[in-house]
């Protein structure tokens, strides 16, 4: 159980066009969804907390504008890179929780380029 | 504001031994979760073992254990009887609060283990 599935795996675009990430729970549901990134040889950030049904909360220094967080349904959260650039390319990765107090399971994360 | 410490940037171990990676973390939270993933190069995240700040006994789960020691604010992992098939990145990660959910995590540790 707790599978949570991300799509797609990899995408490599050109600047200025939009990505769009879906991360989905496939046997829970999740109220809460994290999105992270991690640049290479570096540890996991932060970026926001999505929540189902709200509008998701920005960690400081992430533009919301540029990350938009969708959290539709309690088991899909999706995130859109907007205007993509190369400096954002990384490899991005969301996680959902089973229940208040427990533990946090994570997709197999996305590797986005852009060139 | 929380903040974990790997302080082991990489480590080697031979197979069969067992290995202790450090975590440190500092929190004014009373109530607060420590986590350790695991991350092997395909770059998912795989929750290895959990320690509530209120449970009196280390966490133990297969092969790992998890060496609490609140009044130190270290919480070490310890991976016994290593296989090839650990080497990875390990990361020690905490959620705390108010805020319960939001992982903060360490640099993390590479280890690679050999034959």
């Amino acid at each position: 159980g707790a599978v949570v599935s991300q799509h797609p795996s990899w995408v490599i675009c050109k600047s200025g066009t939009s990505v769009k990430i879906e991360c989905r729970s496939l046997d829970f549901q999740a109220t809460t969804m994290f999105w992270y990134r991690q640049f290479p040889k570096q540890s996991l950030m932060l970026m926001a907390t999505s929540n189902e049904g709200s509008k998701a909360t920005y960690e400081q220094g992430v533009e919301k504008d540029k990350f938009l967080i969708n959290h539709a349904s309690l088991t899909l959260s999706t995130l859109t890179v907007t205007s993509a650039h190369p400096e954002d390319s990384s490899f991005y990765i969301c996680s959902a929780d089973t229940g208040p107090r427990d533990t946090q399971y994570f997709g197999p994360g996305t590797r986005l380029t852009v060139l | 504001a929380q903040k974990i410490t790997q302080t082991q940037p990489g480590m080697f171990v031979q197979e069969k031994e067992a290995v202790t990676l450090d975590c440190t973390y500092d929190t004014s939270d009373q109530s607060y979760g420590l986590f350790w993933y695991k991350q092997p190069s395909s770059g998912e995240m795989i929750f290895l073992i959990y320690q509530g700040s209120y449970d009196e006994q280390n966490a133990t789960e297969g092969r790992y254990s998890l060496n609490f020691q609140k009044a130190r604010k270290s919480a070490n992992l310890v991976i016994s009887a290593s296989q090839l098939g650990d080497s990875a990145m390990y990361f020690c990660a905490m959620t705390s609060g108010g805020s319960w959910g939001k992982l903060q995590f360490g640099a993390g540790t590479q280890v690679v283990v050999t034959p």
